[in-house]
């Protein structure tokens, strides 16, 4: 029974196209995080949310949106993909706001912008 | 830009060896660090938490330790197996959220 899922595990498209990825929770965490691993394999935080409130929103374009339709839930949107977003995106969650005791991850979801 | 840096990047020892790497972190601030295992095609796992009043960490053959006031954390790995292949990487919290090293990719030969 999966902690952390992410859907699709892989996806391939176009440029300019519009793509979701989906994550869900089972834990019972108030927080969930989309984090960005780039070229250089650093995580580097997107967006985090507490109990569906955005509480951290780093730079990123406005071409991605989060969306949290409740605290199990936080998905990630993207408008007008172009080359540079290729990476893998990973979901991860946290008892709490400070992550302090720990963040549990999703496997990832290897995004390729064609 | 909070640097986390981790050494060496990249580390082959053989079975059996003994080895320990670094996570450096700015001592002016410190809330919290993890240590996570990352294995390929897989998702980090948390190995350890370190808060500041912590001591040192232990799991099975790995254990970490923690100096505060300069800056790093250490991770051991005792009787080093194939299993313990991975990428480990820290990430340090200041105090708002938590930043990510680049991991030092351990590769343990039979």
């Amino acid at each position: 029974d999966t902690a952390v899922s992410q859907t699709p595990k892989y996806l391939v498209t176009q440029m300019g196209n519009d793509k979701s990825i989906k994550c869900e929770q089972n834990l019972g965490h108030d927080t969930m995080y989309w984090y960005k691993q780039d070229s250089k394999k650093f995580l580097k935080i997107m967006f985090s949310y507490n109990n569906k409130e955005l509480i951290i929103n780093e730079t990123v374009p406005n071409r991605f949106s989060p969306k949290s339709p409740d605290k199990a839930h936080l998905n990630l949107h993207i408008n007008s993909l172009e080359l540079g977003d290729s990476a893998v995106y990973f979901c991860a969650s946290s008892q709490e706001t400070t992550g302090v005791y720990g963040y549990t991850f999703g496997s990832g979801t290897r995004l390729t912008v064609v | 830009i909070l640097n986390v840096e981790q050494s060496p990047q990249s580390l082959h020892v053989q079975e059996g060896d003994s080895t320990n790497f670094t996570c450096s972190f700015p001592s002016s601030n410190f809330y919290a660090l993890h240590w996570y295992r990352w294995e390929t095609a897989k998702s980090p796992e948390a190995l350890f938490v370190m808060t500041l009043n912590g001591d040192e960490k232990k799991k099975g053959q790995i254990s970490a330790t923690l100096n505060t006031k300069e800056g790093y954390s250490y991770l051991y790995i005792k009787g080093s197996q194939p299993e313990d292949s991975a990428t480990y990487l820290c990430a340090f919290n200041p105090g708002n959220q938590f930043y990510f090293g680049t991991g030092t990719s351990l590769t343990v030969i039979p």
